[in-house]
């Protein structure tokens, strides 16, 4: 079986500061993860993807994670956020094994960014 | 289409009444999911379609819910006699294979259960 949990519900930053949102799976076997981010009243939308391959993953809009094995994470990062950075963003896990083809979400963060 | 289509965008129902949510997914995608989302909380799992496979229904969270798919096409979730818990954005999503790709997500359907 596998698991994501994002460790924070709600993150709040001023704008030009850094976002950290993080994330930890769980799995048995070595999963392919991603960012998703969604804007009040629309869609999802892919901010990236690690699929084994480096384990710094860069996606759009400036954010990138980083695939850390031995702790299980795959935390979000940008250095510097903007106001339009402000939504819900959801980790995602796709393993095999039982699950596989299967994605599960973890909780989601809003993030919220002050002027 | 461009993207994953679905229908209707918006449905009020009352209580007790059947719905049939419909997606189409990405032409040539092999992989499609069914999500829910209730109001301020995540994405929850309902079923998952893997070309000719049998389904993953293990989200399903009743026999009320049901699902079909054609082939590689459309879609359809059924839900039976509905409750007010129901009420949520239904999510499909596609993908051309089932692992290391992303899903492609339509615009919901907001089903509302009066």
């Amino acid at each position: 079986a596998q698991s994501v949990t994002q460790l924070d519900s709600h993150v709040s930053v001023s704008e030009g500061t850094p976002v950290l949102l993080r994330c930890n799976y769980s799995s048995s076997y070595s999963p392919s993860l991603f960012w998703y981010v969604q804007h009040p009243n629309k869609g999802l939308q892919l901010l990236l993807k690690y699929t084994s391959a480096a384990t710094l993953v860069k996606g759009i809009n400036g954010f990138e994670a980083e695939f850390k094995k031995s702790e299980t994470s795959f935390h979000l990062t940008k250095p510097s956020a903007h106001m339009s950075d402000a939504a819900e963003y959801f980790c995602v896990a796709n393993a095999g094994g039982t699950s596989y083809g299967k994605l599960t979400f973890g909780q989601g963060t809003i993030l919220t960014v002050h002027p | 289409g461009a993207g994953v289509s679905q229908s209707p965008s918006n449905k009020v129902t009352e209580k007790g009444k059947d719905v049939e949510l419909r997606c189409d997914p990405i032409s040539g995608h092999t992989a499609l999911y069914w999500y829910r989302q209730r109001l301020g909380q995540g994405l929850e799992f309902l079923i998952y379609f893997q070309g000719n496979s049998a389904p993953d229904k293990s989200g399903l969270p009743s026999d009320r819910f049901s699902a079909e798919r054609t082939g590689e096409s459309v879609s359809t979730l059924t839900i039976q006699r509905t409750q007010q818990e129901d009420s949520a954005v239904y999510l499909c999503a596609s993908s051309p294979r089932p692992t290391d790709t992303e899903a492609f997500f339509g615009q919901g359907t907001r089903l509302t259960v009066v």
